[in-house]
């Protein structure tokens, strides 16, 4: 069974740019969530969707959006990257909202 | 956003010795409570989970104890061994789940 797939593993960002990425969840759920890490915060909620609704939101500039497809498959979005985005981006996908995640690798974003 | 505060850091261990993580919660809607562990690299794996209905659940060497009335849990790591070092969150979740900010584990051959 495959896991959560995370693309790319890796960006650099000018800062001022905009950023997209891509988010598969394992087969059969519905829900996924995305988190933001850094070392000085630990890990930050974004937002979840479950059937392509946005359930649940955190509290992050309305620079970060993101969309969940018919597929269940989701992208997060930032624009106008600034220096303090770079962080490790995950993502966890799960059959029920709030329960249950299993995270992908993430996404490691450096904003310079 | 912070409603789960984990305690501590870091926290070095004899190999075979007791590891103990102490996590409070504020939001008393949580219902569901997992411990995630994570490895350099990696994205944070499921280790084990509680519902607020027990006080007590085990599974291998990793133990979760749960106090509701102090909205206090904890993992206890049975005989830690070098394997064990990563970084472990607590979390409490109600419609969505919200981590602790980590301790860092680190087991001494």
């Amino acid at each position: 069974k495959a896991g959560v797939t995370q693309t790319p593993r890796y960006l650099i960002k000018t800062r001022g740019q905009q950023v997209t990425l891509s988010c598969s969840p394992i087969s059969g759920h519905r829900s996924v969530s995305w988190y933001q890490q850094t070392p000085g915060q630990g890990l930050q909620f974004l937002f979840e969707y479950f059937s392509e609704t946005q359930r649940n939101k955190g509290n992050f500039p309305g620079r970060f959006s993101g969309r969940q497809f018919s597929n269940s498959r989701s992208e997060m979005n930032v624009s106008t990257l600034e220096l303090g985005d770079s962080a490790l981006y995950l993502c966890a996908s799960s059959m029920k909202v709030g329960y249950g995640y299993t995270f992908g690798s993430g996404t490691r974003l450096t904003v310079v | 956003q912070q409603q789960v505060k984990q305690s501590p850091q870091s926290l070095i261990v004899q190999k075979g010795g007791i590891s103990i993580i102490n996590c409070a919660y504020e939001n008393t809607a949580f219902d569901y409570f997992p411990w995630y562990q994570q490895f350099p690299g990696k994205g944070p794996a499921l280790l084990i989970a509680i519902r607020p209905d027990v006080s007590e659940k085990k599974e291998g060497r990793f133990t979760i104890s749960f106090n509701k009335s102090a909205k206090q849990f904890s993992l206890h790591i049975m005989d830690s061994q070098p394997g064990d070092s990563a970084t472990y969150f607590c979390a409490g979740g109600d419609d969505k789940i919200i981590f602790g900010k980590g301790t860092r584990l680190h087991i001494l051959p």
